[in-house]
């Protein structure tokens, strides 16, 4: 499968914990956008990069931190974890900033205990 | 600063009548609207961009820059259209961030 892939997809763990989530694009993608949704809330944009730069940011928590790699995965860092982190996670991949057309995986759901 | 607004949560039609999903947005310059659907254990997908201007699956939505507005319509609704969706803005001036909004459930009753 040469869509975007997550991992983990599940993730529990406990409060003031630090996890690394992380994404694969498409092959030949060369953007990948984070998104967070959370109960009841739609998809809150975190963060863009392109071909390793950081691009966009959004309401991203200094808690957490991203980066996109030569390979062009990327990870998303997520410290000091709190309760009202549990949410799904996604990350989307897109060819370039220009096409528009984002291509989701299916999301890395944390629980934080 | 970028915002997409759906206002309903839910939205319940039965087969055969009309549908209209909501989507009122804010941005200062000129944006770019898409609609995205995610069908019951599929990832979200894109459905159709201002852009086009196409018809997919019988959906249309036409970009109202005097509303602020960009609507998805269809005109008898399927149960197989039955799903989450969002719709999405996405800004320019190089920043490129792509908004979504909170979306709303559509629900075709047989």
């Amino acid at each position: 499968d040469s869509g975007v892939t997550q991992t983990p997809k599940h993730l529990i763990t406990a409060t003031g914990q630090r996890v690394t989530l992380r994404c694969s694009p498409r092959s030949g993608d060369l953007s990948v956008y984070w998104y967070q949704q959370s109960l009841d809330q739609g998809l809150q944009f975190l963060i863009q990069y392109y071909n390793g730069e950081e691009r966009a940011k959004g309401n991203i928590l200094e808690r957490f931190s991203a980066q996109q790699f030569p390979d062009l995965h990327s990870e998303l860092n997520l410290s000091s974890l709190e309760l009202g982190d549990s949410a799904l996670y996604f990350c989307a991949s897109s060819v370039d900033v220009v096409t528009g057309e984002l291509f989701f995986g299916e999301g890395s759901r944390l629980t934080v205990l | 600063a970028q915002r997409v607004t759906q206002p309903e949560k839910l939205l319940s039609v039965f087969k055969g009548a009309p549908v209209e999903l909501k989507c009122n947005y804010s941005y200062s310059g000129s944006p770019e609207l898409f609609w995205y659907v995610q069908y019951s254990r599929q990832r979200l997908q894109l459905l159709l961009r201002h852009i086009s201007r196409e018809s997919i699956k019988g959906f249309t939505a036409d970009l109202n820059k005097g509303e602020t507005s960009f609507h998805l319509k269809k005109p008898f609704a399927q149960e197989e259209d039955s799903a989450m969706y969002y719709c999405a803005l996405r800004g320019g001036s190089g920043t490129y961030k792509y908004i979504f909004g909170t979306g709303t459930r559509l629900k075709v009753l047989a």
